[in-house]
């Protein structure tokens, strides 16, 4: 299976300031033929179910806030929020859809310092 | 706008089965893919299985293999997830989502997520 992996596990971060975490693959989510990256992002906030931020790494979902941005390639990848604001405390997922089973990271918490 | 609406919460013992439901609308069903995925107390996510809503084609997680049964009702646009030999193990929110991929094709990530059943296992 192809592991997923977050960090930090934990991050707080002022408001109105940048927030980064990084995703890890143990190979590369590169399609050579698409040439297309097969990673998403999901929010999830405390007793709610996940929802969908970027997919092909870089593109946002209808809706999303734009100062949410997904960045990488190959097997390092980084989802940034440009200007925290409060409704952004929530844990993020990074998930792999390359290659069954799709598999997810661990996860990040975000709080506010 | 689209909705996956979900059955209540279970309680079952070691060694049960459990049948979670899954009643989409607000798009044309057979046209899209439907995944379960499953979170553990205080734990990540895991992608169990996917359905072809239409045919009711699946594929499943190697070690879900034997235990997760999937099936598609058209007619009521619902979708069922059946999961046996159930342990300890297995006490978790277990989650529908849609996959966006057009026309029977699927994309691999989760753009519509249903609330979550909750099943524990408990003796």
């Amino acid at each position: 299976d192809t592991v997923m992996t977050q960090s930090p596990d934990s991050l707080a971060v002022s408001l109105g300031e940048r927030a980064t975490i990084n995703c890890k693959s143990s190979q590369s989510l590169l399609y050579s033929s698409t040439n297309k990256t097969y990673l998403a992002w999901y929010q999830q906030k405390l007793g709610q179910s996940p929802k969908l931020l970027i997919f092909w790494a870089s593109t946002r979902e209808s809706g999303v806030p734009d100062r949410f941005s997904g960045s990488g390639s190959g097997t390092d990848f980084t989802l940034t929020i440009s200007s925290l604001q409060a409704e952004d405390v929530a844990v993020y997922y990074c998930q792999q859809y390359y290659t069954t089973p799709y598999t997810f990271g661990q996860g990040t918490k975000l709080e506010i310092k | 706008q689209v909705q996956l609406v979900q059955s209540g919460a279970e309680v079952k013992i070691p060694g049960a089965s459990v049948k979670v439901s899954c009643q989409a609308s607000g798009y044309t069903f057979i046209n899209y893919h439907i995944h379960w995925l499953r979170q553990a107390p205080g734990q990540g996510l895991e992608w169990m299985a996917i359905i072809n809503p239409s045919g009711g084609s699946t594929s499943t997680a190697q070690r879900f293999h034997g235990r997760v049964t999937m099936t598609s009702d058209t007619s009521t646009t619902t979708v069922y997830m059946d999961l046996i030999s159930l342990s300890s193990e297995d006490t978790a929110v277990y989650y529908c989502a849609r996959d966006p991929g057009w026309d029977g094709r699927r994309s691999g990530w989760f753009d519509s997520w249903g609330q979550g059943t909750l099943v524990t296992v408990s003796s």
